[in-house]
C-alpha cells in the first residue's frame, strides 16, 4: 500500500527558505509510470500546484512560483524534496506531496499534508 | 495557463438529493487530462474521477463525471452523509491547474 509522508519545519521566518521532504513507502519512486508532485493549500482556500518531478530529474514548475522553487529527487532514499525561497506570509499553507500519473498528471495518491507557517 | 472556473461556489442540499457540479475551462481540455477530487475538513484531497468520466478505485457508482472540451460536470446521484465536502476539478495542459472548488453543504 503506497504511502507518502511530508516532513520539515512547521515554522519558517520571512525571507528564508522553506524546505520539505516527501518520503515514499510501499512503492518505488523510480517507477517509469509516475511523476511526484507538491501542492499547497492556504488556510481556508483552494489548491495550488507547485512543481512535479520524474525519477530521472525531469521537472515541471508552476510558472507563478518558478523563480523561487526547486524540486529534487533522491532515488536512493525514495524521497523527493521541495525548496521555496524568499518566503512571505502568503506562503503559509498546508503543503501536500502526491503521486502523479505520467502524461495526464492526475494526482492519485496524496500525503496527509503538513502545515507550514511563515512568521517571525 | 488554463483557468478552471467551478460553479456554484457552494451548494446546499439534503441527503438523498442529486448534486450537479460544473467545471468550465478557459480553453479546451483533453478529456483524459481532467480529474475531480473530494476534500473533507482536515484531510488531503481524494481522487474521485479521472479521464473526465472514469471512477477511481473504490469510488461508489453514485459519483459520475461527464463532459468534454471546456465544460465538465460531476454528478452525485443521491447524496450520502459522507459526501458533504468540497470538490475540486483539475486539468493538465502545459501546466497543472485546479478549479476554485464547490462546497456541498447539508441543507
Amino acid at each position: 500500500h503506497l504511502q507518502l509522508q511530508e516532513s520539515g519545519p512547521g515554522l519558517v521566518k520571512p525571507s528564508e527558505t522553506l524546505s520539505l521532504t516527501c518520503t515514499v513507502s510501499g512503492g518505488s519512486i523510480s517507477s517509469n509510470t509516475y511523476y511526484w508532485g507538491w501542492i499547497r493549500q492556504p488556510p481556508g482556500k483552494g489548491l495550488e500546484w507547485i512543481a512535479s518531478i520524474y525519477y530521472s530529474g525531469s521537472n515541471y514548475y508552476n510558472p507563478s512560483l518558478k523563480s523561487r522553487v526547486t524540486i529534487s529527487v533522491d532515488t536512493s532514499k525514495n524521497q523527493f524534496s521541495l525548496k521555496l525561497s524568499s518566503v512571505t506570509a502568503a506562503d503559509t499553507a498546508v503543503y501536500y506531496c502526491a503521486r502523479q500519473i505520467r502524461i495526464t498528471m492526475i494526482l492519485d495518491y496524496w500525503g496527509q499534508g503538513t502545515l507550514v507557517t511563515v512568521s517571525s | 495557463e488554463i483557468v478552471l472556473t467551478q460553479s456554484p461556489g457552494s451548494l446546499s442540499l439534503s441527503p438523498g438529493e442529486r448534486a450537479t457540479l460544473s467545471c468550465r475551462a478557459s480553453q479546451s481540455v483533453s478529456s483524459g487530462y481532467l480529474a475531480w477530487y473530494q476534500q473533507k475538513p482536515g484531510q488531503a484531497p481524494r481522487l474521485l474521477i479521472y479521464g473526465a468520466s472514469s471512477r477511481a478505485t473504490g469510488i461508489p457508482d453514485r459519483f459520475s463525471g461527464s463532459g468534454f472540451g471546456t465544460d465538465f460536470t460531476l454528478t452525485i446521484s443521491r447524496l450520502e452523509p459522507e459526501d458533504f465536502a468540497v470538490y475540486y476539478c483539475q486539468q493538465y495542459g502545459s501546466s497543472v491547474t485546479f478549479g476554485g472548488g464547490t462546497k456541498v453543504e447539508i441543507k
